[in-house]
């Protein structure tokens, strides 16, 4: 069974904030590790797809980083903002041949950010 | 760009009936996801779609439930007879390849079984 574990469930943080959540996933069969934000009442939007081990990547204050061998990834949040307010999911596909590899989320990390 | 299309957006129906929920992807992505969201699970993959060849449908709950994929550019997903655990959100997703690269989501059909 794929296990991709998120913590913290939940944080709230005040405005300017810096925070950072967690994201682990099985070190075996890695392929590729998404982030996405997910706000109320809306659908995911991706945020990074990563697939190498090291990789950084950033988009404005939100950056994230993968460790493949250790099986985890880090989003962080630079100065938070009230409009950050969001869950934020990722999601791990598993390397199958044929790339039919699946991709299965966690349970993600809701973030409130207050003004 | 549309974007992923799905409808209808709200179903209600009793016990019993059955429910089409209806996808249309990005055109030129060629894979689609099916999931599901619940409190108790967060999003779900129920089955997903490469070339229209359906890939892995293990996490189709029960029978009751199938997809179809009969061209590149519309997908359904079935349930008969549908039951009050089946109520949730239903999302579609497509991606250009599979998952390397990024998925992008429908708005959802929000499903409740009385």
């Amino acid at each position: 069974i794929l296990n991709v574990e998120q913590s913290p469930q939940s944080l709230h943080v005040q405005e300017g904030d810096s925070t950072n959540f967690t994201c682990s996933f099985p070190s075996s069969n890695f392929y590729a590790l998404h982030w996405y934000r997910w706000e109320t009442a809306k659908s995911p939007e991706a945020l990074f797809v990563m697939t190498l081990n090291g990789d950084e990547k950033k988009k404005g204050r939100i950056s994230a980083t993968l460790n493949t061998k250790e099986g985890y990834s880090y989003l962080y949040i630079k100065g938070s903002q009230p409009e950050d307010s969001a869950t934020y999911l990722c999601a791990f596909k598993v390397f199958r041949s044929g790339n039919t590899g699946k991709l299965i989320f966690g349970q993600g990390t809701t973030l409130q950010v207050k003004p | 760009d549309a974007g992923v299309i799905q409808s209808p957006r709200h179903e209600v129906t009793e016990m019993g009936q059955e429910v089409t929920l209806r996808c249309k992807p990005i055109s030129g992505h060629n894979s689609l996801f099916w999931y599901r969201q619940t409190m108790m699970r967060g999003l779900e993959l129920l089955i997903y779609f490469n070339n229209n060849v359906p890939i892995d449908d293990s996490g189709m709950p029960e029978d009751r439930f199938s997809a179809k994929m009969p061209n590149a550019s519309f997908s359904t997903l079935k349930i008969q007879p549908s039951e009050p655990r089946d109520s949730a959100v239903y999302f579609c997703a497509s991606s250009r390849d599979n998952g390397n690269s990024p998925l992008h989501f429908g708005n959802g059909t929000r499903l409740t079984v009385t």
